[in-house]
């Protein structure tokens, strides 16, 4: 079946960039994403890429995608405190069955 | 103006129980979703409806019931509660037709259930 694999844990200082890292297994993923939850809040989705892009930015995001290699990641730039999350990649083949990767705890130090 | 709400927010309960959650979306979406969030964060999908009907059942004890009276409400009934069943579960909602708006999934703020 389909595979989500993230790191558990970032940490990086406020204003440095942040990269989180995912890789997938389903090669007919067709729309990536990434989540994020707040502490004691529901998902909430940042971005998404469609399979056939290699990056897409939006504002201190940027997602780039490697289909070759299944692996995507999220780049956020000049981290804030309020970036301070667990942030959930997740993949879909079209078919409104999204699989979620197990969540990257992104902890920003001021 | 609540796009995806969920009641209750928390829920206390005894093992051997029944509880539902209940959840609603206005965002006129045709699909809903039930996950289940464990307390290393990992969320795994539960069941998805389209259209009242229902198009996704994970492997769930069939203690865990889902009911979709109308398009806008997704209600999941859990029979004979167990300590295990101690998690945070979401409802989301989606869009039907293709595209990626037919996956990005819009999330309720979750239920805390804790099995005493």
């Amino acid at each position: 079946g389909e595979d989500v694999e993230q790191s558990l844990f970032l940490s990086v200082r406020e204003g440095d960039s942040s990269v989180i890292n995912c890789t997938y297994t389903d090669s007919s993923s067709t729309y990536l994403y990434w989540y994020k939850q707040e502490p004691g809040a529901g998902l909430q989705l940042l971005t998404y890429i469609f399979s056939n892009m290699d990056m897409k930015q939006d504002q201190r995001l940027t997602v780039l995608l490697n289909k070759k290699d299944k692996h995507l990641s999220l780049r956020i730039a000049d981290t804030q405190t309020g970036d301070s999350a667990i942030y959930f990649c997740a993949e879909s083949g079209g078919y409104q069955k999204v699989t979620f990767g197990i969540g990257t705890k992104l902890q920003v130090i001021p | 103006d609540t796009a995806v709400s969920q009641t209750p927010k928390y829920l206390v309960t005894q093992m051997g129980n029944d509880k539902s959650i209940k959840c609603e979306q206005n965002l006129g979406h045709d699909t809903m979703y039930w996950y289940k969030q464990d307390s290393k964060k990992f969320l795994k999908i539960m069941f998805s409806y389209n259209n009242k009907e229902l198009i996704i059942n994970e492997t769930v004890p069939n203690r865990f019931s889902p009911k979709s009276p109308d398009k806008a409400h997704l209600n999941l009934h859990i029979n004979s509660l167990e300590l295990g069943d101690s998690a945070v579960y979401f409802c989301a909602s989606s869009q039907n037709p293709s595209g990626p708006q037919a996956d990005t999934q819009y999330f309720g703020p979750g239920t805390r259930l804790t099995v005493l």
